[in-house]
């Protein structure tokens, strides 16, 4: 009953590093996102992914990268890290078919601090 | 494109005291759903309440129920019988109902900071 897990949960990048948040789901969902949160700015989807093979860009995509080879996996990779990237990420995953509820269900989040 | 508005950065309510948090959203679509996030000090995501555009009722989840207007676009949140542990941020959030592959995206507010005093 994992839903999904991300790890690691808190990381200290310094800046030009780069490194790769986990991301896995185990319940079977095609899509699944990724979402970064600043203080007082909500929630923004840097990626997302309808199904394995398959991603897209979100709305603040510049400086991640991400793959989708397994239904269950979906790694953000941050390249040459930068304080701008300072944020808690989310993943998340929903599922697609008749009984689709619109539910996303999220990970616990990953605390990223680029110095 | 679909936007989320909160208009209000921080609320707070006494403990059994009832709190009415607002949403407003803007989409051209017909058939979309509408969620409150609740978002604890732990971090975690947990869904409130759920809401489809095509139904009239509101829905309500115990002591949490939303007042959905669909042609003002209004979806608020209240919450009866507050308890200290409803302290958290709450996010409103819309999404497009039908299939395609960037309409499953979440849309989110910017979020209401919910203080419950004792």
């Amino acid at each position: 009953n994992a839903g999904v897990t991300q790890t690691p949960k808190f990381r200290i990048l310094k800046i030009g590093q780069s490194m790769t948040l986990q991301c896995t789901q185990d319940m079977n969902h095609n899509y699944m996102y990724w979402y970064r949160q600043d203080p007082g700015m909500g929630l923004k989807l840097i990626y997302y992914s309808v199904g394995a093979g398959i991603t897209d860009k979100g709305e603040v995509p510049n400086g991640y990268n991400v793959s989708r080879s397994t239904t269950e996996d979906f790694p953000l990779r941050l390249e040459l890290a930068a304080p701008s990237q300072t944020s808690v990420y989310f993943c998340a995953s929903s599922y697609r078919g008749g009984t689709n509820t619109g539910e996303l269900f999220f990970g616990e989040g990953s605390r990223l601090t680029v110095l | 494109a679909q936007t989320v508005t909160q208009s209000q950065p921080e609320m707070s309510v006494q403990e059994a005291e009832t709190v009415t948090l607002s949403c407003t959203y803007d989409t051209s679509e017909s058939d979309y759903y509408l969620f409150w996030y609740k978002q604890p000090p732990s971090r975690q995501m947990i869904l409130v309440i759920r809401q489809e555009a095509y139904k009239q009722q509101n829905a309500t989840e115990n002591r949490f129920s939303v007042n959905f207007q669909k042609a003002a676009k209004s979806f608020s949140l209240k919450i009866s019988d507050s308890q200290l542990g409803d302290a958290a941020m709450y996010f409103c959030a819309s999404r497009y109902r039908n299939s395609g592959g960037s309409n499953y995206k979440l849309t989110f507010g910017k979020g209401t900071l919910l203080t419950v005093n004792p």
